[in-house]
């Protein structure tokens, strides 16, 4: 099993649409994780830290399984400005640093 | 505030060539981190360095070399150019070991 999973889509939906992205990790001490953002040739941005209660930043919406070594990521009333590549990070493996999927990437079309 | 600073964006090198990957930070982060991405891939750790004068190795450090011998800059050394070397490489830094990193716009490098 990858350490990091995700469905690398791509994802493409209307404006306006409601989104989900998935991430399964398979370290099960994992202790922090994000969502990073990023853009076609461009750096990743962090997009949200995840919480263990779930957690909301606007449109965007945060949650996490530990029990299922899950974390989503759901983005409601999308806009064109989303469409980017979706980056689910864990912190773990031997050293303790991030360990970053592959990505999912969203098409907001108009 | 610049945050962390590469250079060069671009480079193209001959196989065999070397070259250095800067990276400067000025939010006086202990830890500093060098990935590659290939096409369709995720990021892979090259190096690390948890402080001024600490280095170590992570997913994929063949052919590569770093140092850091300041807690603002950590330079990523190539020294014979393969064209398995061609990738963006993204330097990173973070305040510890909680929180996320801040990334550098990446340096494209293509081995011909």
């Amino acid at each position: 099993r990858k350490e990091v999973e995700q469905d690398p889509g791509p994802f493409n939906v209307p404006e306006g649409a409601t989104v989900a992205f998935n991430c399964t990790y398979s370290n099960s001490a994992s202790q922090s994780f994000f969502w990073y953002r990023q853009d076609c040739r461009k750096e990743p941005k962090l997009l949200m830290s995840v919480y263990s209660s779930g957690n909301e930043d606007g449109r965007f919406t945060a949650q996490l399984n530990r029990a299922s070594q899950y974390i989503s990521l759901l983005i409601r009333d999308s806009k064109l400005s989303d469409s980017a590549t979706y980056l689910c990070v864990v912190r773990g493996g031997s050293q303790g640093n991030l360990i970053f999927g592959k990505g999912t990437k969203l098409s907001v079309k108009p | 505030n610049a945050g962390v600073t590469q250079t060069p964006k671009f480079r193209i090198l001959k196989i065999g060539q070397s070259m250095t990957l800067q990276c400067t930070q000025d939010m006086n982060h202990n830890y500093m981190y060098w990935y590659r991405q290939d096409p369709g891939m995720g990021l892979k750790l090259i190096y690390y360095s948890v402080g001024a004068g600490i280095t170590d190795k992570g997913e994929v450090p063949n052919g590569y070399n770093v140092s850091r011998s300041t807690t603002e800059d950590f330079p990523l050394r190539l020294e014979l150019a393969a064209p398995s070397q061609t990738s963006v490489y993204f330097c990173a830094s973070s305040l510890d070991t909680t929180g996320g990193y801040t990334f550098g716009s990446g340096t494209r490098l293509t081995v011909v």
